[in-house]
């Protein structure tokens, strides 16, 4: 059963344009959600999280939008640039990720166009 | 770099054979989580360590086992390895942070990559 399901699998935006990556969770005892990138051969680096009790989250140009009773989430990166082109994860953990590791989605290709 | 450390970074063997993955976490966590990263079953989370004790499990086999040091390096011990245990496993590691929220960010290592002949 996957408990985290990320859309789409790959996606090319043009610079400057705004990448949207959704994810939608089954369990509710989820209560932290970040999200991770990838670079090929790096490990998944964490880029932003947000909790349940927030709607919206910003840190730079990435900005995470929180809908709790649709139990879904999704990433937006603002100004897209090349540099952003990566694989991009989603996750979720209960117990505020303390005891108890993180449920990823399948990850996005993004592919961000000159 | 995240701060955590892994190493090898490539491993390569056979069949049958037995392998030790080992992670050193950032300074000052005492929280290490293991995950292994394959092309057909994604990221997945096998176990995690708290200041030496066990503490969660995931997906981790039998075949696998990992433990905790008192200096909180911790190592992943693969036995009988089969063909499908190819893959990147990954060491991450955590603390909760007043920025944090109180939540455990994770931080991930650069990966070792295991490849069984």
């Amino acid at each position: 059963q996957q408990q985290v399901k990320q859309s789409p699998q790959s996606l090319i935006v043009q610079k400057g344009g705004i990448p949207i990556i959704n994810c939608a969770y089954e369990n509710t005892a989820f209560d932290y959600f970040p999200w991770y990138q990838q670079f090929p051969g790096k490990g998944p680096a964490l880029l932003i999280a947000i909790r349940p009790d927030v709607s919206e989250k910003k840190e730079g140009r990435f900005t995470i939008s929180f809908n709790k009773s649709a139990k879904q989430f999704s990433l937006h990166i603002m100004d897209s640039q090349p540099g952003d082109s990566a694989t991009y994860f989603c996750a979720a953990s209960k117990s505020g990720g303390g005891a108890d590791g993180l449920t990823f989605g399948k990850g996005t290709h993004l592919i961000i166009q000159p | 770099d995240s701060g955590v450390t892994q190493t090898p970074k490539h491993l390569i063997t056979a069949t049958g054979q037995r392998v030790t993955l080992r992670c050193s976490p950032r300074s000052g966590d005492l929280s290490v989580y293991w995950y292994q990263q394959s092309l057909d079953q994604g990221l997945q989370f096998l176990i995690q360590y708290y200041n030496g004790e066990e503490r969660a499990k995931g997906n981790i086999l039998e075949r696998f086992s990992a433990q905790q040091f008192p200096d909180l390096h911790s190592e992943l011990n693969l036995s009988s390895l089969e063909l499908g245990d190819s893959a990147l496993y990954f060491c991450a590691s955590s603390v909760a942070t007043r920025a944090s929220g109180g939540y455990n960010e994770q931080f991930f290592g650069p990966g070792t990559r295991l490849t069984v002949l």
